[in-house]
C-alpha cells in the first residue's frame, strides 16, 4: 500500500503569510494527488486535482506543485477565511489514501 | 446544481449491520468513480472504498476489507455501503463523494 506523509501537522500563521504544506508519498503516483479543505463540522473541499490544477471557483492564491513522491500545497497570501485542515488524497494504484491532515491556526 | 443526499447511519450494536445510501441530483453517479470516505471523531479522513465508472469494480481499504460492501443503483442514480460485522472503531461520520463534489456525511455510531 501507499503511505502519504504529511508535514507540519499543525502551523500557526498570521493573515497575509505565505503558507506551504508538504505530501510525501511512499512510491511514485505520478501527478495522482488532489489537495483538500476542511473545516469543522463541514464536509471536505477539493482545492487541486491532478497535483497541480486549480478546482474552479477555488481563490488563485491556491497552487499544487510537485510529481512523483514530493508535493506541496501554497497558499500564497493567507486570508482569515483559509484557516482550516488541509489534506492531501493519492489515488494511483488500487487502493489510495489521505496523508495524516495539517491545521492551520491563527498565530 | 450537484447536490448528493446521504441517508441512513445511526447507533448499532458492534456485530450489527448499517446501510448508508448516496441520492445524486444534478450528475450521474455512473459517470465518474465514487467512494466512501469516514472520519473517526477528532481524527482524520480516511479512504475506505470506491467503485469504478464503468461496470462494478470495487476496491476497499484493509480495514473495512470483507465487511463492507460498496454498490450503485444505476437506475435511482444512488450509491450504497451495506457496513456488516461493525466494531466500535467503524464510528464516524461517512461522507460519499466524487471528490469534486461531497455528500452532507452521515454518522455511525457502534457502541454496546
Amino acid at each position: 500500500d501507499i503511505q502519504m506523509t504529511q508535514s507540519p501537522s499543525s502551523l500557526s500563521a498570521s493573515v497575509g503569510d505565505r503558507v506551504t504544506i508538504t505530501c510525501r508519498a511512499s512510491q511514485d503516483i505520478r501527478s495522482d494527488l488532489d489537495w483538500f479543505q476542511q473545516k469543522p463540522g463541514k464536509a471536505p473541499k477539493r482545492l487541486i486535482f491532478g497535483a497541480s490544477s486549480l478546482q474552479s471557483g477555488v481563490p488563485s492564491r491556491f497552487s499544487g506543485s510537485g510529481s512523483g513522491t514530493d508535493f506541496t500545497l501554497t497558499i500564497s497570501s493567507l486570508q482569515p477565511e483559509d484557516f482550516a485542515t488541509y489534506y492531501c488524497l493519492q489515488y494511483s494504484g488500487y487502493l489510495w489514501t489521505f496523508g495524516q491532515g495539517t491545521k492551520v491556526e491563527i498565530k | 446544481q450537484v447536490q448528493l443526499v446521504q441517508s441512513g447511519g445511526g447507533w448499532v450494536k458492534p456485530g450489527g449491520s448499517l446501510r448508508l445510501s448516496c441520492a445524486a441530483s444534478g450528475v450521474t453517479l455512473s459517470d465518474y468513480y465514487m467512494s466512501w470516505i469516514r472520519q473517526a471523531p477528532g481524527k482524520g479522513l480516511e479512504w475506505v472504498s470506491y467503485i469504478r465508472s464503468a461496470g462494478t469494480t470495487t476496491y476497499y481499504a484493509d480495514s473495512v476489507e470483507g465487511r463492507f460492501t460498496i454498490s450503485r443503483d444505476n437506475a435511482k442514480n444512488s450509491l450504497h455501503l451495506q457496513m456488516n460485522s461493525l466494531r466500535v472503531e467503524d464510528t464516524a461520520v461517512y461522507y460519499c463523494a466524487n471528490f469534486e463534489h461531497w455528500g452532507q456525511g452521515t454518522l455511525v455510531t457502534v457502541s454496546s
